[in-house]
């Protein structure tokens, strides 16, 4: 069945650091993948997507990467701050394409000690 | 705020029981998502409605059932409600029926004790 693996488990880095977070996902198919962050006892909200045809997407400090041929996509976050500390989530979406049915990853607990 | 709501955020009740939990989709978002996030099995996708009809399911219990209503609004049916039922539901809409963002709702805590 469908799967995402995501790694590492939990993060620490130290304050303007980067953070690397990967995914692997295994229905080749898959065509759509957004990264949401998740604080204690809250919503999980997007940061950033990326969709298949596309092979890297940047916003600010954030950026993301897909290869389709190895099928994993990595979240980068640049200048880590103390509020960059969440859980993070991958996600995987494939078709048909009337359907949105995501797999999420374990999630990453990243931390950010200032 | 994601413009999903939910209600009620908290609940508490018994093995055995049913439970409806309630979600309203942003404005103008056809599609409703159903997600359970437990400690041990992360984010489990269960069903997608769009526009009144079932479009996807995932490993839902047949326990469970849900449905979407002509206002859109979506309710989610515990029934015979044990332990492990206890989680976050998330409801999650979008704008058409799978291709868009999916803006989560704040969650509702379900405690079976």
């Amino acid at each position: 069945g469908e799967n995402v693996e995501q790694h590492p488990s939990t993060l620490s880095v130290q304050e303007g650091d980067s953070a690397v977070i990967k995914c692997t996902y295994s229905d080749s198919a898959s065509n759509y993948f957004p990264w949401y962050k998740q604080e204690l006892g809250k919503r999980p909200q997007l940061i950033i997507d990326i969709r298949s045809n596309v092979g890297e997407k940047k916003d600010q400090r954030i950026a993301v990467t897909l290869n389709k041929t190895a099928k994993h996509f990595s979240l980068h976050i640049t200048e880590t701050q103390p509020e960059d500390s969440a859980v993070y989530f991958c996600a995987a979406r494939s078709p048909p394409s009337n359907t949105g049915k995501l797999i999420f990853g374990q999630g990453t607990t990243l931390q950010v000690k200032p | 705020d994601s413009g999903v709501t939910q209600t009620p955020k908290h609940l508490i009740t018994a093995t055995g029981q049913r439970v409806t939990l309630r979600c309203s989709p942003r404005s103008g978002d056809l599609s409703v998502y159903w997600y359970q996030q437990s400690l041990d099995q992360g984010l489990q996708f269960l069903i997608q409605y769009y526009n009144g009809e079932e479009r996807a399911k995932g490993n839902i219990l047949e326990r469970f059932s849900a449905q979407q209503f002509p206002d859109l609004h979506s309710e989610l049916n515990l029934s015979s409600l044990e332990l492990g039922d206890s989680a976050l539901y998330f409801c999650a809409s979008s704008v058409a029926d799978g291709q868009e963002t999916q803006y989560f709702g704040p969650g509702t805590r379900l405690l079976v004790l």
